[in-house]
């Protein structure tokens, strides 16, 4: 069925590196793809997101990766901080004029200090 | 701004009772979706309403149901209550339906089912 699946469920990263987490979507059709963290007790909270006729796009400190040939979707975080330890999510807008979104699992990143 | 405004926050209940959920949209925002979030099955689209109507329904029984004002206000209703509808409930709204409209969250509705 429709899917979109992230690779690994946790990730464990030290204070000032940089976190990469990754995503699998599974519909070639899909032509818009967002990232959202959510913290504990909170709900879901827009990142970045990214069309399909982009193959990267940044913000601040994050960068997602679009690569359309392999159906691959990447979160990048630069110089992670504490305040980034949450669970991420990778979701997928299918196509046509809706606004159902399909979710990825979740991506708990742990940062060190 | 004010966010999504979801109530009760929390809400504990027993099996066979029926529930009501509402959501508070961004003022200005016009399109309501509602998704469920478990542990085991992650965040599964409900779904979404647009000018009072459904426009689009994920795969749940016909237990759940929802409706939008006219001010865009939104509520969910489960009936029979069962175990497993134990969940964090999201509403999440946007400017009007469809991909690239970026949907914001509240922070949910816990509901326990006892």
């Amino acid at each position: 069925g429709e899917s979109v699946g992230l690779h690994l469920p946790t990730l464990s990263v030290q204070e000032g590196d940089n976190s990469i987490i990754n995503c699998a979507y599974s519909n070639s059709a899909s032509d818009y793809f967002i990232w959202y963290k959510q913290e504990s007790g909170k709900g879901p909270q827009f990142i970045i997101d990214i069309r399909s006729n982009m193959d990267k796009r940044q913000g601040q400190r994050v960068t997602v990766l679009l690569n359309k040939t392999v159906k691959h979707l990447s979160l990048q975080i630069a110089a992670t901080q504490p305040g980034d330890s949450a669970v991420y999510f990778c979701a997928e807008n299918t196509p046509g004029n809706t606004g159902k979104l399909i979710f990825g699992q979740g991506t708990t990143l742990q940062v060190k200090p | 701004k004010a966010g999504v405004t979801q109530t009760p926050r929390y809400l504990i209940k027993t099996r066979g009772q029926q529930v009501t959920l509402s959501c508070s949209p961004i003022s200005g925002h016009r399109s309501v979706s509602w998704y469920q979030q478990t542990p085991g099955q992650g965040l599964q689209f409900l779904f979404e309403y647009f000018s009072e109507t459904q426009r689009n329904k994920g795969n749940f029984p016909g237990r759940f149901s929802g409706r939008q004002f006219s001010n865009s206000r939104s509520e969910m209703n489960v009936s029979t209550l069962e175990l497993g509808d134990s969940a964090l409930y999201l509403c999440a709204s946007s400017l009007v339906p469809g991909a690239k409209n970026i949907q914001y969250f509240g922070a949910g509705t816990r509901l326990s089912v006892l």
